[in-house]
């Protein structure tokens, strides 16, 4: 069935420094990949997502990296800072209407001050 | 629009109680999906449906677990009979027609003694 998995579960960095957060995808017919970031006690919140039309989208710290055809997306983070510490879900999905959003297991980020 | 709205927020409750999780979805959405969270399991899928009806109940863990959608607007996840195993994090999600976005409720911190 359709599948997404997530790499690494727990990740520890020194502030400043960049985080990379890696996805894979069961369904080539997958083609919208959001991230959602949830702090503690908090509800997951969308922080970036691209389409398959697209390979790369950045916007501020934050970038996704998209490959089609390895069926890979990825989450980078750059210049840390102790407040992206939370856990971060991607997620896959073929679309509205009927279609459903399968997330991965989340990676826990740390960010040392 | 005051988002997705989930009650209770907490809910503690003994074995063998019934239990009702509720949502109403963001005004104009017409998907709506119930997660579950736990540290070992993460983010999942539940249920899920579309224009009032179910599509995929396939993650309904056993018979004890039941979903409706009375109107357009709301739904309720019950438990019957519960069991200390359920005790976990519920969040439901709502989903427009035009964007794949996924609005996320707080979610209902739910213990079964």
């Amino acid at each position: 069935g359709e599948n997404v998995e997530q790499h690494p579960s727990t990740l520890s960095v020194q502030e400043g420094d960049s985080a990379v957060i890696k996805c894979t995808y069961s369904d080539s017919a997958s083609n919208y990949f959001p991230w959602y970031k949830q702090e503690l006690g908090k509800r997951p919140q969308l922080i970036i997502d691209i389409r398959s039309n697209v390979g790369e989208k950045k916007d501020q710290r934050i970038a996704v990296t998209l490959n089609k055809t390895a069926k890979h997306f990825s989450l980078h983070i750059t210049e840390t800072q102790p407040e992206d510490s939370a856990v971060y879900f991607c997620a896959a999905s073929k679309g509205t209407g009927g279609f459903k959003t399968i997330f991965g297991a989340g990676t826990r980020l740390f960010v040392k001050a | 629009d005051a988002g997705v709205i989930q009650s209770p927020r907490h809910e503690v409750t003994e074995m063998g109680q019934e239990v009702t999780l509720r949502c109403k979805l963001i005004s104009g959405h017409n998907s709506l999906f119930w997660y579950r969270q736990t540290m070992m399991r993460g983010l999942e899928l539940l249920i899920y449906f579309n224009n009032n009806v179910p599509i995929d109940d396939s993650g309904m863990p056993e018979d004890r677990f039941s979903a409706k959608m009375p109107n357009a607007s709301f739904s309720t996840l019950k438990i019957q009979p519960s069991e200390p195993r359920d005790s976990a994090v519920y969040f439901c999600a709502s989903r427009g027609t035009v964007n794949e976005k996924l609005f996320f409720g707080s979610g209902t911190q739910l213990s079964v003694l």
